[in-house]
């Protein structure tokens, strides 16, 4: 049972455009939710985390929409580059325990093409 | 700061052999230490996760098992290589925070 889907599987954008990356989770005890980026052939990086008691957090070009009631939670790319072009993984993690374990959506493969 | 290492980085191994992937966490001290698969263009799989030394929690029933030896190693075994365990072998940490940080992967083949 997929407890994170996230959309769409792949989204190609041009460059100065916008991509945005949708995730829904059905678990109403998660209590934190970041996005992270991998790059072929190397770990997934941690890009930007928000918790539910915030609608919305940006850093730089990158924004997390946050929506508690709908139960889902958006990844903005604004001015998207060529060196963004990578997977972007949505997560979640229950509140409560000690073992922070993560439930990650399937990826998204964004193309910004030049 | 705190730093994952990961080795080796690239693996072929025949089906049927051992297998051993390392990973070792500096700058922090009672991590809990996690191990991911991702088969090739797929999400990450959760193997196993350790809270502390000797205790191994198992996510998937598998090929594969685990163990932790110290406080910052974390070690992920096969006793014989089947072909679907090919794929991305990733590393991750958290020390008391939300935050899980990843290694650089292994790359496992299995011919």
């Amino acid at each position: 049972q997929q407890q994170v889907k996230q959309s769409p599987q792949s989204l190609i954008v041009q460059k100065g455009g916008i991509s945005i990356i949708n995730c829904a989770y059905e678990n109403t005890a998660f209590d934190y939710f970041p996005w992270y980026q991998q790059f072929p052939g190397k770990g997934p990086a941690l890009l930007i985390a928000i918790r539910p008691d915030v609608s919305e957090k940006k850093e730089g070009r990158f924004t997390i929409s946050f929506n508690k009631s709908a139960k889902q939670f958006s990844l903005h790319i604004m001015d998207s580059q060529p060196g963004d072009s990578a997977t972007y993984f949505c997560a979640a993690k229950r509140s409560g325990g000690s073992n922070y374990k993560l439930t990650f959506g399937k990826g998204t493969l964004l193309t910004v093409n030049p | 700061s705190q730093t994952i290492h990961q080795w080796p980085a690239t693996l072929v191994q025949p089906v049927g052999s051992p297998l051993s992937l390392e990973c070792t966490v500096e700058g922090t001290s009672n991590p809990n230490l996690y191990w991911y698969r991702q088969a090739a263009g797929r999400g990450l799989q959760l193997l196993f996760y350790s809270v502390g030394i000797g205790q191994i929690s198992s996510e998937v029933p598998q090929n594969l098992s685990a163990s932790r030896p110290q406080d910052r190693q974390f070690i992920l075994s096969s006793k014989k290589l089947l072909l679907s365990d090919s794929g991305f072998y990733l590393c991750a940490w958290t020390a008391y925070t939300d935050t899980q940080y990843f290694g650089p992967g292994t790359r496992l083949t299995v011919l």
